[in-house]
């Protein structure tokens, strides 16, 4: 059981390069959900998914795309790198709202670095 | 906007102390609220999530408290040990599917 795991764990990138960040979980949870994380902003949601085939923006979606056309991948895509995107990326899974009360499992995270 | 805010922002304290930090966190449209600690390098993991107005959770020497009428969630640290030395975040859970997290609480406890 790994759990939630994310490739890669570190990137490059220069800018105006594209890439995707691919989530994997194996805990068949519904939502899934990606967060950037910055020094001194804390875990900033950037899209979420409350199912397969389904997204949803969070609170800082621009320059981002996501697609979930399995449950238990989450991808996030960067098509035009900016070094504002230079972040660590969380990916995080929850089961369905209930006794759990959305408790999340965070992935290892992924360092990208865009110059 | 929903704000989450946690004080203090970091924290040193001696190896023996007993410590704790707040999360003030809207007190409408109230679901959960959830306490994670994150250490350096790896990735955040759940410690607490409360869901009623008095709770009180405890794991070891680490408890929280939760008042929702007034918004504010306190996590205590009895003993702290160099061990203890993370990021302690918070998150409130509203009506929606998503958490908003806090910046959080550095704790660093000296030998």
């Amino acid at each position: 059981n790994a759990g939630v795991t994310q490739t890669p764990k570190f990137r490059v990138l220069k800018t105006g390069q594209s890439m995707t960040l691919l989530c994997a979980q194996d805990m068949n949870h519904e939502y899934m959900y990606w967060y950037r994380q910055d020094p001194g902003m804390g875990l900033r949601l950037i899209h979420y998914s409350v199912g397969e085939g389904t997204t949803a923006k969070g609170e800082v979606p621009d320059g981002y795309n996501v697609s979930r056309l399995k449950k238990q991948n989450f991808l996030l895509g960067l098509e035009s790198a900016a070094p504002s995107q230079t972040s660590v990326y969380f990916c995080a899974s929850s089961a369905s709202r209930g006794a759990s009360a959305n408790e999340q499992f965070f992935g290892p995270g992924t360092r990208l670095t865009v110059l | 906007i929903l704000n989450v805010e946690q004080s203090p922002q970091s924290l040193h304290v001696q190896e023996g102390d007993s410590t704790n930090f707040t999360c003030s966190f809207p007190s409408s449209n109230f679901y959960a609220l959830h306490w994670y600690r994150w250490e350096t390098a790896k990735s955040p993991e759940a410690l607490f999530v409360m869901t009623l107005n008095g709770d009180e959770k405890k794991k070891g020497r680490i408890s929280a408290t939760l008042n929702t009428k007034e918004g504010y969630s306190y996590l205590y640290i009895k003993g702290s040990q160099p061990e203890d030395s993370a990021t302690y975040l918070c998150a409130f859970g509203g009506a929606t599917n998503k958490l908003i997290f806090g910046t959080g609480t550095l704790l660093a406890v000296q030998p």
